[in-house]
Order: structure tokens, then C-alpha cells, then sequence
């Protein structure tokens, strides 16, 4: 069964800061990587997927990267602001179509 | 916003009850999936549906049952409702293929007392 960590936990930064997240996993027979922001009380909203064979996925401040076989993936957010303010989750997608979510990272951006 | 309703929004149960909870949706994805939401628990997958009438069970499938009629509606029900399954129940769908993106519904909370 695939594992997923995410370090940290939760992380407060002041505006503007660029910041980076982890996310590990154990299995690294992955077909594709999804990152997501969920706002309390909120479902789940799609920021990133870099499938197996890409390196590297962008979209605005955002930036995600996976190296399958070392089984990491971080998520880099440029010059933060107050609306980052949410929990970021990683699921890798694995044979048998499941995919398997950390536990997030609370991030916090204090204007 | 992908098209993904789930209802009800917020529901209030007793123990030993039925429930039935209804994801929605508009995209005429193929696959859908249940997910509940603990804390410290993080997302686990219940059950997933690959096409009508086809499913499939995930990580904590005991004590509930799915249904797929229709492409676009898949049920979740809770055939006697136990405290331990109270959480917020998540519905996803993705198109499934190499790409495989999942979007999720809004969520319903669910309090079984």
C-alpha cells in the first residue's frame, strides 16, 4: 500500500516569502502526481498534476516537481500572499486506480 | 468548476439507520470515486465505480455498499449507521486514461449520533 508523508505538517510565513512543500511517497511505480488546496469547510480544487514522465509542471506562482524514483514531490510557491492560506495535499496515482492523499501541509501566510 | 454535486450537504443521523448519500455529475466522466476525510487520517478511498454498474472497493469499504446506475450518479449508502462513520464524505471523478485528473465535489458532513 502506498504511504504519502507531507512535511510540514503546518507552516506560517509573512507575505511574500517563497516557500516550498514536500511530499514523499513509498511506491514509486506512480502513473501521475496530483497536488491540491482545500479551504476549511471546502472541498478539494485541482492546483497541479505532473504525470510520471514530466519533471516539472507549472501554473502562475506555483511550481511542482517529482522525482519518481527517489519517490518525491514538492510543490514551490513564489512570493506568497494571505489567499495561499490553505492545506496542501499531494496524491500520487498508482496501479489499480487508487490514489492515495497525505495528510497536507497547513500553510499559513501572515499579511 | 467541474461539474460535481453531492447531496445531502449536511446530514444528522442515528445510529443503526440507513443513509444514502448522491454524487452528481455533469462531465460524463468515467470514473468516480467516495472518499471520507478524518482528522489525522487525511482522505481514504471507500469505493470507486470504473463504469456503470462496475465498482470497486478501496481502503475503508467495510460497512458501506455503492451503486452506479447511471454514468452520472454514484451512491453511497450506509446500510446501519455507526458513530465511527461520521466524517465528511467526498465525491471525486476523473476521465481516468494516462492523465487521469480528479476533481471533487463540495463534500457532505455527516454526524451520525
Amino acid at each position: 500500500k502506498q504511504e504519502v508523508t507531507q512535511i510540514p505538517a503546518a507552516l506560517s510565513v509573512p507575505e511574500g516569502e517563497n516557500l516550498v512543500l514536500n511530499c514523499s511517497f513509498t511506491d514509486s511505480a506512480i502513473y501521475n502526481l496530483q497536488w491540491f488546496r482545500q479551504d476549511p469547510g471546502k472541498g478539494l480544487t485541482s492546483l497541479l498534476l505532473i504525470q510520471s514522465s514530466q519533471r516539472e509542471q507549472t501554473s502562475g506562482r506555483l511550481n511542482a516537481s517529482l522525482d519518481k524514483s527517489s519517490g518525491r514531490s514538492t510543490l514551490y510557491i513564489a512570493a506568497s500572499q494571505p489567499g495561499d492560506s490553505a492545506t496542501y495535499l499531494c496524491a500520487p496515482w498508482n496501479t489499480g486506480n487508487q490514489f492515495y492523499f497525505g495528510t497536507g501541509t497547513s500553510l499559513t501566510v501572515i499579511p | 468548476d467541474a461539474g460535481i454535486t453531492q447531496s445531502p450537504r449536511h446530514k444528522v443521523t442515528e445510529t443503526g439507520t440507513p443513509v444514502t448519500l448522491r454524487c452528481h455529475q455533469t462531465e460524463n466522466h468515467r470514473y468516480m470515486y467516495w472518499y471520507r476525510q478524518d482528522p489525522g487520517h487525511g482522505l481514504r478511498l471507500i469505493h470507486y465505480s470504473y463504469g456503470v454498474k462496475d465498482t470497486d472497493k478501496g481502503e475503508v469499504s467495510d460497512g458501506y455498499s455503492v451503486s452506479r446506475s447511471k454514468t452520472e450518479d454514484f451512491l453511497l449508502t450506509l446500510e446501519s449507521a455507526t458513530s465511527s462513520q461520521t466524517s465528511v464524505y467526498f465525491c471525486a471523478i476523473s476521465a481516468g486514461g494516462s492523465y487521469n485528473e480528479q476533481f471533487f465535489g463540495p463534500g457532505t458532513r455527516l454526524t451520525v449520533l
